[in-house]
């Protein structure tokens, strides 16, 4: 049974802080890494996917992955109340399908 | 917008109602799937469809009935439904094949069973 932990906080940070968001998953086989912001009421958004360990960073949002420990994370800086939402992070195998994490609640706090 | 389209957005529908629901997409994607998402659970995967084959069916109870006629277009049949079945439904797509690309979700349909 492959799975995807994450605390499911709420995760409240100051404005302007840096957000850290944590995963871990089961399956060794794991290939491929995603991020999804879900806002209440609406559908999940894509906003970052990794493949190689390492970082990877688009605008404020940097994804982290060490395959070694099976630990991806997620970094948003200067953290805007318009980042308070649910990440839910999911991870793909060698087939088309993605195991999804439970998400975590981020709360940006003006 | 994603290039995913879910119609309708909200159904009210009692349990011995018929109805369909209705995704496509525009990103010329290849496999495109449904997903249950109720109330501090995660994503439940529902089945997927890859190159028009139904390739996954996770154990979903009869009364949801999925049709793919092209890979554009994804139905989700429902007849005889239970309160519980009561969630957000959600389209997905992706590139397909046998990796897992990153997956676009339309807005979903909101589901309420009386």
């Amino acid at each position: 049974q492959k799975e995807v932990e994450q605390n499911s906080g709420p995760l409240s940070v100051p404005e302007g802080a840096i957000a850290s968001l944590n995963c871990t998953y089961s399956d060794r086989g794991s290939q491929s890494f995603f991020w999804y912001r879900q806002y209440s009421g609406k559908s999940p958004e894509l906003i970052m996917f990794i493949y190689s360990n390492g970082d990877k960073e688009d605008g404020r949002f940097t994804a982290q992955l060490n395959k070694a420990s099976q630990y991806v994370s997620l970094l948003i800086r200067d953290s805007q109340p318009s980042d308070s939402a649910t990440y839910l992070c999911a991870v793909g195998g060698s087939n088309y399908k993605l195991t999804f994490g439970k998400g975590t609640l981020l709360t940006v706090n003006p | 917008e994603t290039g995913v389209t879910q119609t309708p957005r909200h159904l009210v529908m009692g349990m011995t109602n018929k109805k369909s629901l209705k995704c496509e997409q525009h990103l010329g994607h290849n496999a495109m799937y449904w997903y249950k998402q109720s109330a501090k659970k995660p994503l439940e995967l529902m089945f997927v469809y890859n190159f028009k084959e139904q390739t996954e069916n996770n154990s979903v109870p009869s009364r949801f009935s999925p049709e793919c006629p092209n890979s554009s277009h994804l139905f989700l049949h429902l007849h005889t439904l239970q309160p519980e079945d009561s969630a957000l439904y959600l389209c997905a797509s992706s590139q397909g094949g046998l990796t897992s690309y990153e997956q676009y979700f339309g807005p979903g349909t909101r589901l309420t069973v009386t």
